[in-house]
């Protein structure tokens, strides 16, 4: 195991909807980048937050938004969800946003958007 | 452009043998890093290997090696005595780093099949 943990595991949302995924990062690890993973393709990145504050974004609309607490762990919100929305998202924590660093993936969360 | 190439969509090996999984990459920096991930269907990320664009010799761990021809652009993942457990599905990824910050680049996956 990793150390970083995702909640919840699954979920199941109505369009339109708003939705929070959590993610603990690594001890001693504060960087955490997100990632939106679509079913029978790669993981596509969304954000990255470095000691609180978004320091890189992928080709995501603003209603992908996230927050990071002092302790490092992580918050992923998408508001007004639309069908396409539909993935694993994962979360990797880091211990640097730069340099040769390993990233560490969670077990993700399953969203289902209907 | 920065880009993944996984060209097998499955492979299909019987148990104790070879398999090779191929990765091609572009990209124009001149320092970056390739990685393999294992993905079960539990869905998490599991390190395999890694491979700086400095190294110069082919990174290995355990049955896992990593066949790196640069002037070429691929990073192919060799699983040497393939057992029931490796079938999952293998990522190659590359990290950029660029605006300051890295980011992993996917390629859309091999799915490995391995059988008894």
């Amino acid at each position: 195991e990793t150390g970083v943990t995702q909640s919840p595991t699954h979920l199941i949302k109505t369009r339109g909807q708003q939705v929070t995924l959590r993610c603990s990062s690594q001890s001693g690890h504060n960087t955490v980048s997100w990632y939106q993973q679509a079913l029978g393709q790669g993981p596509q990145f969304i954000f990255q937050y470095y000691r609180e504050e978004e320091n890189g974004r992928g080709n995501f609309p603003p209603r992908f938004s996230g927050l990071q607490f002092p302790n490092y762990s992580s918050e992923l919100n998408v508001n007004a969800l639309e069908l396409d929305d539909s993935a694993l998202y994962l979360c990797a924590s880091s211990i640097s946003s730069v340099g040769n660093t390993e990233a560490f993936f969670g077990q993700g969360t399953r969203l289902t958007v209907v | 452009a920065q880009k993944i190439t996984q060209t097998q969509p499955g492979m299909f090996v019987q148990e104790k043998e070879a398999v090779t999984l191929d990765c091609t990459y572009d990209t124009s920096d001149q320092s970056y890093g390739l990685f393999w991930y294992k993905q079960p269907s539990s869905g998490e990320m599991i390190f395999l290997i890694y491979q700086g664009s400095y190294d110069e010799q082919n990174a290995t761990e355990g049955r896992y090696s990593l066949n790196f021809q640069k002037a070429r652009k691929s990073a192919n993942l060799v699983i040497s005595a393939s057992q029931l457990g490796d079938s999952a599905m293998y990522f190659c990824a590359m990290r950029t780093e660029s605006g300051g910050y890295n980011k992993l680049i996917f390629g859309a996956g091999t799915r490995l099949a391995v059988h008894p």
